[in-house]
C-alpha cells in the first residue's frame, strides 16, 4: 500500500517550454502532496505544499508563476515547469502525505528534467 | 521546524549491525521522528517512524531515548543493497498543522564487501 507514482520518470526539453509532470497517489486517497528539488550530491529541497481543492503554497524563494502546481482531484497533482531555462534541470519528486496511516509521506520515484 | 544533524557519511562492513544516531534537540512535544532512505535518483523510501522508546519493524529499529533530542536508527546486518543516503526528519502529524517536512544532509551509508 501507500504507493505513489511519477509520469513522466525523465523529460528533456528545450529551453523555453514548459514541462508538466504529473503525481499520482495510487491507492490512497491524499489531501496533500509536496513537491520537492534535489541537485545532484544534495538533499531535498521543499518547493510547495499542495492542497486539493485550493492554491499551493510556495516556499520562501520559489516562484509561483514559474512553477505552476494544480492539485485537482485527491489522487493527483501536478508541477508545471514553464518556459523552463537550463538551471531549471533537476530531479523533481512528490509526496503525498496518506490517510488512515501514521501521517507518514510517501514519494514518488522522481522525475528527471533536463532542459538544453 | 526542528532541524536535525546527522553524520555526513558512514562506511561499515557487510553483516555487520549498523547505528545512525541523528539529533533534533528542539524536538517539540507533538513531533514525530521519521526515517527515510535514498537510493540515487530514486525518491526516498519510508523505512520507519516513531515518537518514543523503541519501534521495530521488519527492516530496522528506532530507538529514542526519554528526552527524545536524539534518536538511532538500527539495521541488523548490512548488505551491499543497504549503501543509501538516510535521512532522520522530525515533523507534526497533520492535525497540528505541521506537517512539512525539513531535509538535512542525511547520512551516507556505504557497505564494503
Amino acid at each position: 500500500g501507500a504507493v505513489v507514482s511519477q509520469h513522466p520518470s525523465w523529460v528533456i526539453c528545450k529551453s523555453g517550454t514548459s514541462v508538466k509532470i504529473e503525481c499520482r497517489s495510487l491507492d490512497f486517497q491524499a489531501t496533500t502532496m509536496f513537491w520537492y528539488r534535489q541537485f545532484p550530491k544534495q538533499s531535498l529541497m521543499l518547493m510547495a505544499t499542495s492542497n486539493e481543492g485550493s492554491k499551493a503554497t510556495y516556499e520562501q524563494g520559489v516562484e509561483k508563476d514559474k512553477f505552476l502546481i494544480n492539485h485537482a482531484s485527491l489522487t493527483l497533482s501536478t508541477l508545471t515547469v514553464t518556459s523552463a531555462h537550463p538551471e531549471d534541470s533537476s530531479f523533481y519528486i512528490c509526496s503525498a502525505l496518506g490517510t488512515g496511516y501514521t501521517d507518514t509521506q510517501y514519494f514518488g520515484p522522481g522525475t528527471r528534467l533536463t532542459v538544453l | 521546524l526542528a532541524k536535525t544533524t546527522q553524520p555526513i557519511s558512514m562506511d561499515s562492513y557487510e553483516g555487520q549491525e549498523v547505528n545512525i544516531t541523528c539529533s533534533h534537540n528542539n524536538i517539540a512535544t507533538n513531533d514525530y521522528i521519521t526515517w527515510y532512505q535514498q537510493f540515487p535518483s530514486q525518491g526516498p523510501r519510508f523505512i520507519i517512524q516513531g515518537y518514543k522508546t523503541k519501534v521495530t519493524n521488519e527492516v530496522a529499529s528506532l530507538f529514542i531515548p526519554a528526552d527524545r533530542k536524539s534518536s538511532t536508527l538500527s539495521l541488523p546486518r548490512v548488505s551491499l543493497s543497504d549503501t543509501a543516503v538516510y535521512y532522520c526528519l522530525v515533523g507534526a502529524p497533520r492535525n497540528f498543522g505541521n506537517e512539512k517536512l525539513t531535509f538535512g544532509t542525511g547520512t551516507r551509508l556505504t557497505i564494503i564487501p
